[in-house]
């Protein structure tokens, strides 16, 4: 089975500061990878994924993840932030070669907190 | 992008009534749907898989009897909550993948029971 590690459950930094949130996941076959966010009082959007190709992958809000096979990590960046990026952040796995019946794993979730 | 639609976004119910949660896919065919549960402060954890015209695939510890899901249409999953208490207050949330594999989410239920 499939696990997701999310190291940091909390991480304050300031607005226009350089932010990264750890993901590392455990898993015997190919995945997909996701990140997903919760803004405060609101259900989850689907901020960005890993399904194949190009092992960094961008979000249209300055976010991006590199998926690293040797670490098995999928660590979330951007370079500045901003008072709205405070949310939940939580990574998850799907396993690969699924048919579109396969849930996602999440990990337990990032408390982004940015201060002005 | 696909939108799932979850109703209601917020019920407050009496100790041992029932309460029936819907979940909607609008703009694509959906034949698994996930149900998810959120505790304060905690990950989404997987309560079922809900199966078009069939019975939905429960997770180790979820009470079958307790928490109802019925499948009926490509677009359409619910969730009843059987004779609830306090300890089923939660926040329940619905999933569905669209064509990319990702997975697409209801906004979410809060349920309050008193």
């Amino acid at each position: 089975a499939q696990s997701v590690t999310q190291l940091d459950s909390q991480v304050p930094v300031f607005e226009e500061a350089p932010v990264e949130l750890r993901c590392n996941y455990s898993s015997s076959v190919s995945v997909y990878l996701f990140w997903y966010v919760q803004y405060p009082n609101q259900g989850l959007q689907l901020l960005l994924k890993y399904l194949s190709g190009s092992t960094l992958v961008e979000s249209i809000n300055g976010f991006e993840a590199e998926f690293n096979k040797s670490q098995t990590s999928f660590h979330l960046r951007k370079p500045s932030v901003h008072i709205s990026d405070t949310a939940e952040y939580f990574c998850a796995v799907s396993v690969g070669g699924d048919t579109g019946r396969r849930a996602l794993t999440f990990g337990s979730g990032t408390r982004l907190q940015v201060q002005p | 992008g696909a939108v799932v639609s979850q109703h209601p976004s917020r019920v407050i119910c009496k100790s041992g009534t029932s309460v029936k949660i819907e979940c909607r896919s609008l703009d694509f065919q959906a034949t698994t749907m996930f149900w998810y549960r959120q505790f304060p402060k905690q990950s989404l954890m997987l309560m079922a898989t809900s199966n078009e015209g069939s019975k939905a695939t429960y997770e180790q510890g979820v009470e079958k009897d307790k928490f109802l899901i019925n499948h009926a249409s490509l677009t359409l999953s619910t969730l009843t909550v059987t004779s609830a208490h306090p300890e089923d207050s939660s926040f329940y949330i619905c999933s569905a993948r669209g064509t990319d594999r990702a997975l697409f989410f209801g906004s979410g239920t809060q349920l309050s029971v008193l």
